[in-house]
């Protein structure tokens, strides 16, 4: 069974701050996809990376793949509170209707 | 276009009681997966329909059963209530590429 380990578990900052959260896996990923979770909501996907090394970004959050497809951060510059949040990774396994979640960081971000 | 749907929002329900939830997904998708989310073991895959059939199915126990209706509507369904079974659970509905989930906003289940 793939265990998909993430840190920080929490993580609390204020507005304008940096930050990197990051995600382990026991097993080499299908693919890796990162999620934002608010409160009172359902995951929302983020990005998907596919390629080892790959890094993509969105704004101001930048993802990167590691090169054995094992590891994966998510940075984050000048932090907003709407940027307040659970980010979850997740290896599709293939298939985006069987998805295996990581542990989650919850962050949190104020004025 | 509308999304994920979830009905209901909230629930109490009392131990040994059962319990349905039901999920409408967005227009077109013919995939409906099922997640319980909990703070202690976050969030796990319980199963997946596809045209009415389950495809898929995480490890939990029988009593979490779940149905796809010929709309692509799916219901899910866990009997005899344990205190345990207290969590949110989301349904997603996945893209016809298979590439992307879309959450609902989840049923809040709580048994006392």
């Amino acid at each position: 069974t793939q265990l998909l380990e993430q840190s920080p578990q929490f993580l609390s900052i204020q507005e304008g701050e940096n930050l990197t959260v990051y995600c382990n896996s026991s097993s080499v990923f299908s693919s890796l996809q990162w999620y934002r979770q608010e409160p009172g909501e359902g995951p929302v996907l983020l990005v998907t990376v596919v390629t080892g090394g790959e890094v993509k970004k969105l704004k101001r959050l930048t993802f990167q793949f590691g090169d054995a497809r094992k590891d994966s951060s998510l940075h984050i510059t000048a932090a907003q509170p709407g940027d307040t949040g659970l980010y979850l990774c997740a290896d599709n396994t293939g298939t985006a209707s069987k998805l295996t979640f990581g542990t989650g960081t919850r962050l949190q971000v104020t004025l | 276009k509308a999304g994920v749907t979830q009905t209901p929002r909230y629930l109490i329900k009392t131990r040994g009681q059962q319990v349905t939830l039901s999920c409408s997904p967005i227009s077109g998708h013919r995939s409906v997966s099922w997640y319980q989310q909990t703070p202690g073991q976050g969030l796990q895959f319980l199963f997946e329909y596809f045209s009415e059939t389950q495809r898929n199915k995480g490890n939990f126990p029988g009593r979490f059963s779940g149905r796809q209706f010929s709309n692509s509507r799916s219901e899910m369904n866990v009997s005899t209530l344990e205190l345990g079974d207290s969590a949110l659970y989301l349904c997603a509905s996945t893209n016809p590429a298979n590439t992307e989930a879309f959450f609902g906003q989840g049923t809040r289940l709580t048994v006392v």
